[in-house]
C-alpha cells in the first residue's frame, strides 16, 4: 500500500533549528514535495526533491534518500512565524499526490 | 502571484441539501484539483481535471460531482449534502515548476453538514 508518515507535532524554540521526518511507501516514485500550511489558511508549496541529497532555500532545506523512502525539512534561525504545519507528500508512478497527515511545530520564545 | 479564489470560505447546509463549491483560477492553468482535509488526515483528492469538460475521480469521489465547462473553473458538487461530508474543502491548481508540479491552493471552504 501507499502511506506517508510524518510526526504529529513538535515544539521547538525561537532562533533554533528543527528537523520535520517523513517516510513514504508509494508505488513508483516522482519526487517529494513540502508545503507549509498556517492555521486557517491555504498550503503553499516550499520545496520539491527528486534526486537524493539536500536543497538549501534560504532559513529552509529539504533532504531526500530514495533507497531509504526518507525525508527531512530543516528549518533554521526559527521565527515565530514559522509555527504552521508542515506536509509531506508524495508523487507516485501516476504523478499523483500521496499526502502525509502533517506536523504541527510550535515555536516558543 | 497565481491566485485560487474559492467563493465561499464558510457554509452551513443541511442533510440532504444540494451544495455548490466554486473555485477560479486566473493564471490559465490546464490542472485543476478538488482535495478534502480532515484532522489527523492527509489531504484526499476528490476530483480533478487536466482540460475543459474533462473530470477525472480521485480517491474518494463517492458523494460529489465535479463541472469544468471553463478553463478557469472548478466547481464541486455535492448532490445531496450528508453529515459525513462536513469538512474543509480545498481547490487547487497547477503549474510545472523545474520539472515538478507544484500545486497552488485556495483559502478552503469550510462546510459544516447539520
Amino acid at each position: 500500500g501507499q502511506n506517508i508518515d510524518q510526526p504529529t507535532e513538535m515544539t521547538a524554540t525561537e532562533g533554533a533549528i528543527v528537523q520535520i521526518n517523513c517516510t513514504y511507501q508509494t508505488s513508483g516514485f516522482n519526487g517529494l514535495f513540502w508545503y507549509q500550511q498556517h492555521a486557517g489558511e491555504a498550503p503553499t508549496f516550499l520545496s520539491y526533491n527528486v534526486l537524493d541529497g539536500l536543497e538549501e532555500k534560504g532559513r529552509f532545506s529539504s533532504f531526500l534518500s530514495r533507497s531509504k523512502g526518507y525525508s527531512y525539512l530543516l528549518l533554521k534561525e526559527l521565527q515565530m512565524k514559522d509555527s504552521a504545519s508542515y506536509l509531506c507528500a508524495s508523487m507516485d508512478s501516476n504523478y499523483q499526490l500521496i499526502w502525509g497527515a502533517g506536523t504541527k511545530l510550535i515555536i516558543k520564545p | 502571484d497565481v491566485k485560487v479564489t474559492q467563493s465561499s470560505r464558510y457554509l452551513v447546509k443541511r442533510t440532504g441539501e444540494k451544495v455548490f463549491l466554486e473555485c477560479v483560477q486566473d493564471m490559465d492553468h490546464e490542472n485543476m484539483f478538488w482535495y478534502r482535509q480532515d484532522p489527523g488526515l492527509g489531504l484526499r483528492l476528490i476530483y480533478f481535471s487536466y482540460d475543459v469538460k474533462m473530470k477525472e475521480k480521485g480517491d474518494i469521489p463517492e458523494g460529489y460531482s465535479v463541472s469544468r465547462e471553463k478553463k478557469e473553473r472548478f466547481s464541486l458538487i455535492l448532490e445531496s449534502a450528508s453529515t459525513n461530508q462536513t469538512s474543509m474543502y480545498l481547490c487547487a491548481s497547477s503549474m510545472q515548476v523545474s520539472g515538478a508540479n507544484v500545486l497552488t491552493f485556495g483559502a478552503g471552504s469550510r462546510l459544516t453538514v447539520l
